[in-house]
């Protein structure tokens, strides 16, 4: 089966830091994501990816940037953390734009 | 532009009880539709996907519907289980567009 791996499960970091968030899936996908999760809101797209070096801007990109430098990593960069990107992080992964799949997630909090 | 909803929010219901999840999509031009559960603090885990030309799918207990014209997908789980307890999330793939739209999900609670 699919995995898509996120590389932490819990981050702590504080204002201003750079943060790097991994995600690596193992069957070849084409296209990945990185979405957000808030209370209320739901899920929300940060970036998508659908090749090496390729990337779209989902719906709240400011403040994020991505890196897909191979086809199974897919990076998420908070270039200055700041408190309001406090959230959990989801990344997915898709062969062309058929079943979704999610790594665990990683619970963000940003002090 | 494309909105997703469900509706209710959460739901409790006695063990062994059959329910349905609704799930309302404005725009019929969908490409796909999935239902996915999502355990608290962890992912999502996909349950079913139905394409377009498809009216519904099925897997063990489960049973997922969709009619594009009516802008309406529901979930069916049949002789519930308390380890049916979670949130449960539709996601729409709209043609021609890369991006997948989420409802905001219902919180299921089966109680023993």
């Amino acid at each position: 089966d699919v995995k898509v791996t996120q590389s932490s499960r819990y981050l702590v970091k504080r204002t201003g830091e750079k943060v790097f968030l991994e995600c690596v899936q193992d069957m070849d996908h084409e296209n990945m994501f990185w979405y957000r999760q808030d209370p209320g809101l739901g899920l929300r797209l940060i970036y998508f990816s659908y090749d090496v070096k390729m990337k779209e801007k989902g719906d709240i990109p400011e403040g994020y940037s991505v890196s897909r430098e191979k086809k199974e990593r897919f990076s998420l960069i908070l270039e200055s953390a700041s408190t309001n990107q406090t959230s959990m992080y989801l990344c997915a992964s898709s062969f062309r734009f058929e079943k979704l799949f999610f790594g665990s997630g990683t619970q963000l909090s940003v002090l | 532009k494309q909105e997703v909803t469900q509706i209710p929010a959460a739901l409790s219901v006695p063990e062994g009880e059959n329910l349905v999840l609704n799930c309302s999509f404005t725009d019929s031009a969908i490409y796909n539709l999935q239902w996915f559960r999502q355990d608290p603090g962890k992912g999502l885990t996909s349950l079913l996907l139905i394409q377009s030309s498809q009216r519904e799918q099925t897997s063990g207990r489960l049973n997922a519907s969709l009619d594009k014209s009516s802008g309406r997908s529901t979930l069916y789980i049949a002789a519930s289980q308390p380890g049916d307890s979670a949130t449960y999330l539709c996601a729409v793939k709209t043609s021609g567009t890369y991006k997948y739209i989420f409802g905001t999900g219902t919180r299921l609670k089966v109680l023993a």
